[in-house]
Formats: C-alpha cells, sequence, structure tokens
C-alpha cells in the first residue's frame, strides 16, 4: 500500500530536549516537505526537499532542521525545542515539484 | 499579505445542496492549484488539482480557475453529510516544491 508513515504520532516533551519525528514514504518520490498546522494559521511549509541531499527552507523554518540522506526518508529534527513549536506536524510526499502530495497521518506534538 | 485566503466559515449547506468554496491567492506567477479535504484529527487528502483556466469536473466536484482574478473555487454538487469537512486550498508556484495553502474553509452539511 503506498503511504507516508510518520512516527511517533503523538509525542510530549520538555523544552530544550532534542526530538526527532520520522517520516518514511514508500512511493519512490523526488519531493518530501514538512508541514505544521495551528489554529487560524493553516498548514505552513517548514522544509521541503527536492531529491537526495537536496533540501531547502519553506515558510517557518527557524527552530527546525531537516535531512535526505535516503530517497525514502526525511526526519524532522528540533534540536531545542520550546512550547510555540507545539503544533500538528505533517510529512507529505509528492513525485513532481507541482504534483499532488500524499500527507501522512500527522504528529501531535507538545512542548512543555 | 497572505499568500492564499479563503472564508473560514464554517459554511452550512443542506444535503443535495451545492457548496461553493473560494480561494483567492497573491502571486500571478503561481501556477498549480489544489483542493484538499481534511477530516478532523485526520490528514489532508487531494480532492481536484487543476492547472489551465476554466472549468475541472471529476465525479459532484467541479474546480474552476481564473488566472486574471487570482481565484479558484471548488463547487460540491449534491452535497452529503460525509462531504462535511474542512477545505483546504493550496497553490504551488512552481518553484521547487514550495506550497502554500489556505486556512480552510469548514462545510457542515446538514442531513
Amino acid at each position: 500500500e503506498a503511504q507516508v508513515t510518520q512516527n511517533p504520532r503523538y509525542l510530549i516533551t520538555v523544552t530544550g530536549k532534542k526530538l526527532t519525528v520520522t517520516c518514511s514514504q514508500n512511493m519512490n518520490h523526488e519531493y518530501m516537505s514538512w508541514y505544521r498546522q495551528d489554529p487560524g494559521l493553516g498548514l505552513r511549509q517548514i522544509y521541503y526537499s527536492m531529491n537526495v541531499e537536496v533540501t531547502d527552507k519553506g515558510d517557518v523554518p527557524e527552530g527546525y532542521k531537516v535531512s535526505r540522506k535516503e530517497k525514502r526518508n526525511f526526519p524532522l529534527i528540533l534540536e531545542s525545542p520550546s512550547p510555540n513549536q507545539t503544533s500538528l506536524y505533517f510529512c507529505a510526499s509528492s513525485f513532481t515539484a507541482a504534483g499532488e502530495a500524499f500527507f501522512g497521518q500527522g504528529t501531535r506534538l507538545t512542548v512543555v | 499579505q497572505k499568500e492564499v485566503e479563503q472564508n473560514s466559515g464554517p459554511l452550512s449547506v443542506p444535503e443535495g445542496a451545492i457548496a461553493s468554496l473560494n480561494c483567492t491567492y497573491s502571486d500571478r506567477g503561481s501556477q498549480s492549484f489544489f483542493w484538499y479535504r481534511q477530516y478532523s484529527g485526520k490528514s489532508p487528502e487531494l480532492i481536484m488539482f487543476i492547472y489551465s483556466n476554466g472549468d475541472k469536473e471529476d465525479g459532484r466536484f467541479t474546480a474552476q480557475l481564473n488566472k486574471a482574478s487570482q481565484y479558484v473555487s471548488l463547487l460540491i454538487r449534491d452535497s452529503q453529510p460525509s462531504d462535511s469537512a474542512t477545505y483546504l486550498c493550496a497553490v504551488n508556484q512552481d518553484t521547487g516544491n514550495q506550497f502554500y495553502f489556505g486556512t480552510g474553509t469548514s462545510l457542515t452539511v446538514i442531513p
């Protein structure tokens, strides 16, 4: 089954404790992205990747890091999480740059 | 200025009616336009995409694009209670993989 898998689905952590949210897709897509979704602000793109070792900043990259060492994986790293990073996070992949995005199930992160 | 704007609603329509959802965007260079549906607590799923001016129909859904007015809409005919969700408009400017989403319109279809 074609899918984008994120882990964990739910995470509560403390300020400053480094964390990684994993994302994996099995569709051999070139393009992958991370979004955060906040009430009233909608989905905002954090980072995107056009291929292995090629990443670029989206709209709200501050406080986040990404890496793309393999085509299927695109982890999101929060080196020092802060409460304003409490949000619902989605990973997405697409076959082309402007093509349909397939979303993962979401990760609800709470930073206390 | 927001890149993509939608009326947040809520929009309520009776079952069987036509639901009309609207979206405007600010960048004239935008090339690709998408409508996603998101049920509460779930991830967005694609309903329609449109690249050219005019109408595009897929079953009960019609997407309309007017690049001169920087306007894209989604019509849902014969609305069903299962269509009750938040509808997200998304725009791609063909500069890499950068997408801009609206804040979504909440639709409720009343049985």
